[in-house]
């Protein structure tokens, strides 16, 4: 079955530096891929979708300078929260597809915690 | 039985009981829907999908139905065991050109012995 991977798992951080996310398709090429953040007991809350070499698409209310995100190739995006803050403290989800195929396979999720 | 945490609702159930969790969906434009399983600290596992013009399918002990008169979807977990516990969501597919997911609230399972 298709296996995407993300690194960290979990990550603590200052306040004030960044923090770089990896999402990877290890057996699939990943055409598009999204990133997710779910709060404590919420749902997963879409913040971008990107696909391969072009730009990413934000949700309304998400900054793109603050999370910046990179497709650089088929099987790795990132995503890089910068001047994090106790607030972007979450969990990071991404989730990859490829081609004509319908369905997400989402990561393993990534901890961020922000001192 | 259930009940509504501050974010969560909760359903509690005892091991081999049917479990229904229910969902409901926002677009009435929707033409894709599915549930996935998340335990604790992992991501999302899919369980089963159901496009619109289905209004019932059945995997390994799960069922999703599906009614789109009131925007409604629910999954029948048969015999649910302990491993079954989890928080179940719904999502649902708008934008079919990127496969673009809304998800549900979600529901936690929890299954006694």
């Amino acid at each position: 079955g298709a296996v995407v991977s993300q690194h960290p798992s979990w990550v603590i951080c200052k306040s004030g530096t960044s923090v770089k996310i990896e999402c990877r398709s290890l057996d699939f090429q990943a055409t598009t891929m999204f990133w997710y953040r779910q709060f404590p007991k919420q749902s997963l809350m879409l913040m971008a979708t990107s696909n391969e070499g072009s730009k990413a698409t934000y949700e309304q209310g998400v900054e793109k300078d603050k999370f910046l995100i990179n497709h650089a190739s088929l099987t790795l995006s990132t995503l890089t929260v910068t001047s994090a803050h106790p607030e972007d403290s979450s969990f990071y989800i991404c989730s990859a597809k490829g081609g004509l195929v319908h369905e997400q396979f989402f990561g393993p999720g990534t901890r961020l915690t922000v001192l | 039985g259930e009940s509504v945490g501050l974010h969560l609702p909760t359903l509690s159930v005892q091991e081999g009981d049917n479990s229904i969790i229910n969902c409901a969906y926002s677009n009435s434009a929707s033409d894709y829907f599915i549930w996935y399983k998340q335990e604790s600290g992992k991501g999302p596992q899919f369980i089963i999908d159901i496009r619109s013009n289905m209004d019932k399918r059945q995997g390994q002990r799960v069922t999703v139905l599906l009614n789109k008169t009131v925007k409604h979807l629910s999954l029948q977990i048969a015999a649910t065991q302990p491993g079954d516990s989890a928080v179940y969501f719904c999502a649902e597919n708008i934008d079919s050109g990127y496969s673009t997911l809304t998800f549900g609230k979600g529901t936690m399972l929890l299954v006694s012995p």
